[in-house]
């Protein structure tokens, strides 16, 4: 199974920016790099997904090295509300194992006001 | 609204008394899954869809049934459940099982077998 590699908690204070850091060191040519965030007590939640160039949504921004070994989420202003966890999660291109979330153990992010 | 819902939310029940939980998506999803979450090993696949009549074993199907007769839904089974399938059940969808679609998921079904 494609592996990532997060630190397993950060801590930011409220309205500054964040990066989340990754490492996905054996990602290959077609892998997608997707990140789902779980609050307390919810299901998982997509945040943003990229294959090579880096990606912006509005709810977030993703960085991705060039040689692809890893990638950076990037929330602009955190708040109160984006105290999580994060998942980098591989999305495999082959067979019909591409549907499969791989969930590893994520980084818990604390947000403080 | 697009969602996915579960039911029931939370359910206790005893060893060995037939349960399904339900899961529904209003979006048209080709794709849909079932996850359990349990401390420190995270959330893994259960089963999985790829679309009507067509479903297949993710990694820990072992006292789980599924069907998936029409679209929209997609119930678990558990035919005689036992005390380690205690647990938090995700269900999710997506528009296809391609790497590149994003998966929604359900609020999440806490059930306890005792």
């Amino acid at each position: 199974d494609a592996k990532t590699t997060q630190p397993n908690s950060m801590e930011s204070n409220e309205e500054e920016p964040v990066h989340l850091p990754c490492n996905h060191s054996t990602i290959s040519g077609t892998d997608y790099i997707h990140w789902y965030r779980q609050l307390p007590s919810q299901g998982p939640e997509y945040v943003i997904h990229g294959l090579t160039s880096n990606v912006n949504n509005r709810m977030a921004s993703l960085a991705i090295a060039e040689d692809r070994k890893s990638s950076t989420l990037i929330l602009h202003r955190a708040t109160l509300r984006d105290a999580a966890v994060y998942y980098c999660i591989l999305r495999v291109n082959r067979g019909n194992q591409g549907g499969k979330l791989i969930f590893g153990q994520g980084t818990e992010l604390s947000v403080k006001p | 609204e697009a969602q996915v819902t579960q039911n029931p939310r939370y359910l206790i029940t005893v060893t060995g008394k037939k349960l399904t939980v339900t899961c529904s998506q209003n979006m048209n999803h080709e794709y849909m899954s079932w996850y359990r979450q349990d401390p420190g090993l995270g959330l893994r696949q259960i089963y999985y869809s790829m679309n009507v009549e067509v479903t297949d074993k993710g990694d820990v199907p072992e006292g789980y049934k599924v069907s998936r007769k029409e679209k929209r839904n997609f119930p678990l089974i558990l035919e005689s459940p036992s005390p380690n399938q205690t647990s938090l059940y995700f269900c999710a969808s997506s528009l296809s099982g391609q790497v590149y679609n994003e998966q929604f998921f359900g609020p999440g079904t806490r059930l306890t077998v005792l």
